[in-house]
């Protein structure tokens, strides 16, 4: 596609249940990256795809955080009892690989909300 | 472990001249980045410096000093629609690997 797609826009979650973000990133960008931003707060970084490998999960922030993507292409962003402290913008970027010297396309976010 | 600062808030009046700076903390750097962050929408990419020395780009430009761990980010001609947050953001611990500040909110005023 021309931009990265990330769907839904907004979710709405009761505390406890699981949630699935999707992201679809550019056709042919191999990199894909996902980010979590708290209101007003800067990007934390949360897991990185090479492909479909993923060589740096360093910030995914527990183990109810998972991720994983198919054909190189589609990524989803699970989230297993969902805790309030999840709320947030989760951010879904991809670049072609060549580094961030060619810079990050993000998609517009997910926002979700555990209430 | 990685740390970036920059300022909060800024603010300035409309075709004036602005700096943000950042300063930052890491292992193995590859490079700095600047994004803009509209609110509501998606950070945009603006600038990489790999290199010393200023990189322009129309009424843009980025700055890096190495040695200084320290770069910044020059936005000439300011316009309303200037208004935003800026985010430094560091290459470190794996080439494709993005570290990001906590963000510049830049108020443009008439």
């Amino acid at each position: 596609g021309a931009g990265v797609s990330q769907s839904p826009s907004n979710k709405v979650t009761e505390k406890g249940k699981d949630v699935e973000l999707r992201c679809d990133p550019i056709s042919g960008h191999t990199a894909l990256y996902w980010y979590r931003q708290s209101l007003g707060q800067g990007l934390e970084f949360l897991i990185y795809f090479q492909g479909n490998s993923a060589p740096d999960k360093s910030g995914l922030p527990s183990d109810r955080f998972s991720a994983e993507r198919t054909g190189g292409s589609v990524s989803t962003l699970t989230i297993q009892r969902t805790q309030q402290e999840d709320s947030a913008v989760y951010l879904c970027a991809s670049s072609s690989g060549q580094g961030a010297s060619y810079g990050y396309t993000f998609g517009s976010g997910t926002r979700l909300t555990v209430v | 472990g990685q740390s970036l600062e920059q300022p909060s808030e800024v603010t300035a009046v409309e075709g004036a001249i602005v700096q943000i700076n950042c300063t930052y903390q890491t292992s193995g750097f590859y490079g700095l980045s600047w994004y803009q962050q509209h609110d509501g929408g998606a950070p945009t990419f603006l600038s990489y410096n790999a290199l010393d020395g200023l990189e322009e780009t129309g009424r843009f430009s980025s700055f890096l000093s190495r040695s200084d761990s320290y770069g910044y980010l020059l936005l000439q001609e300011l316009q309303m629609k200037d208004s935003a947050s800026y985010f430094c953001a560091v290459s470190s611990g794996g080439y494709n690997k993005l570290i990001f500040g906590a963000g510049t909110r830049l108020a443009v005023h008439p």
